[in-house]
C-alpha cells in the first residue's frame, strides 16, 4: 500500500543546531506540504512543494527551509533550532493541486520535536 | 483571509449517543471544500467526511454527518452511536477549489465516556 513516512518520530536537540525531519511519499503525488501543530493553533502550514524543485512559504516559514529534488521526498529543515520550533511536525501529500475529487490531504504519523 | 473557528475546546459524550461538533469559517470563495479530520493519540490524521460547497445535500459516511449551512458558513459534524474510538481531537479544515492549500480549526477534543 502506498504511505506516507516522516522520520524520526521523536527528536531532542538543543538551541542553535541543524535539524532536518524527512518525509517521504510513496503515493507519487506532486503537492507535498509541512505543518506545524501547537495546542491552540491547529496545524499551520510551513512550507509546500507543487513538484519536483518547486517550493512555497507558508504561513510560518521563518526558521525553516525545504528542497524537492525528486518526487518522493520532502526534507524540512530548522538551520538553527529554536526554543520556539518545539511542535509536532506533520508532512501531508495529495494528488490534485486544488481540492475537489481526488483532492483528500494525506498525513504522515507526524514527528515530535523538542528544542532544548 | 480564510479563517476557519472551533468554538469547543473540549467535548464528552457517554457511549452510544449523539454528539455535535461545531464549525464556522469565513471565506470570500464561492467554490470551496470542507473537512473533518480525525487525530486519535496515535497522532495519525484521518480523513472523517467531506463536504462540497456546490452540493446542497450533506455529506454523510456511516455513523458521521455533517450538516453544512453555507449561507451561516457553518459545517457540524455528527457523530451518532458514539463508540470508545471515537475518542480523538477532530479539526475542521477549509480548502479553496482555487488554491492549494488547506486552514484547520484549532480542534476539538472529544472524549467517548463508557
Amino acid at each position: 500500500d502506498a504511505e506516507i513516512t516522516q522520520s524520526p518520530r521523536h527528536k531532542i536537540t538543543e538551541t542553535g543546531r541543524q535539524v532536518t525531519l524527512a518525509c517521504h511519499q510513496t503515493w507519487n503525488h506532486n503537492n507535498m506540504f509541512w505543518y506545524r501543530q501547537d495546542l491552540g493553533h491547529g496545524l499551520r502550514l510551513i512550507h509546500y512543494s507543487y513538484g519536483v524543485q518547486d517550493t512555497n512559504k507558508g504561513e510560518v516559514s521563518d526558521g525553516y527551509s525545504v528542497s524537492r529534488s525528486n518526487t518522493e521526498d520532502l526534507p524540512l529543515t530548522l538551520e538553527s533550532a529554536a526554543s520556539s520550533q518545539t511542535s509536532v511536525y506533520f508532512c501531508a501529500s495529495r494528488k490534485t493541486r486544488t481540492s475537489g475529487k481526488d483532492g483528500e490531504l494525506f498525513f504522515g504519523e507526524g514527528s515530535r520535536l523538542t528544542v532544548l | 483571509a480564510q479563517t476557519v473557528t472551533q468554538s469547543q475546546p473540549e467535548m464528552s459524550v457517554q457511549e452510544a449517543e449523539t454528539v455535535t461538533l461545531s464549525c464556522t469559517y469565513d471565506t470570500s470563495e464561492n467554490n470551496y471544500y470542507l473537512f473533518w479530520y480525525k487525530q486519535p493519540p496515535s497522532r495519525q490524521m484521518i480523513l472523517v467526511i467531506r463536504q462540497e460547497a456546490y452540493k446542497q445535500q450533506n455529506a454523510t459516511e456511516n455513523r458521521f454527518s455533517v450538516n453544512f449551512q453555507k449561507a451561516a458558513k457553518s459545517f457540524s459534524l455528527k457523530i451518532s452511536d458514539s463508540q470508545l474510538g471515537d475518542t480523538a481531537m477532530y479539526f475542521c479544515a477549509f480548502s479553496p477549489n482555487t488554491g492549494n492549500q488547506f486552514y484547520f480549526g484549532t480542534g476539538t477534543s472529544l472524549t467517548v465516556i463508557p
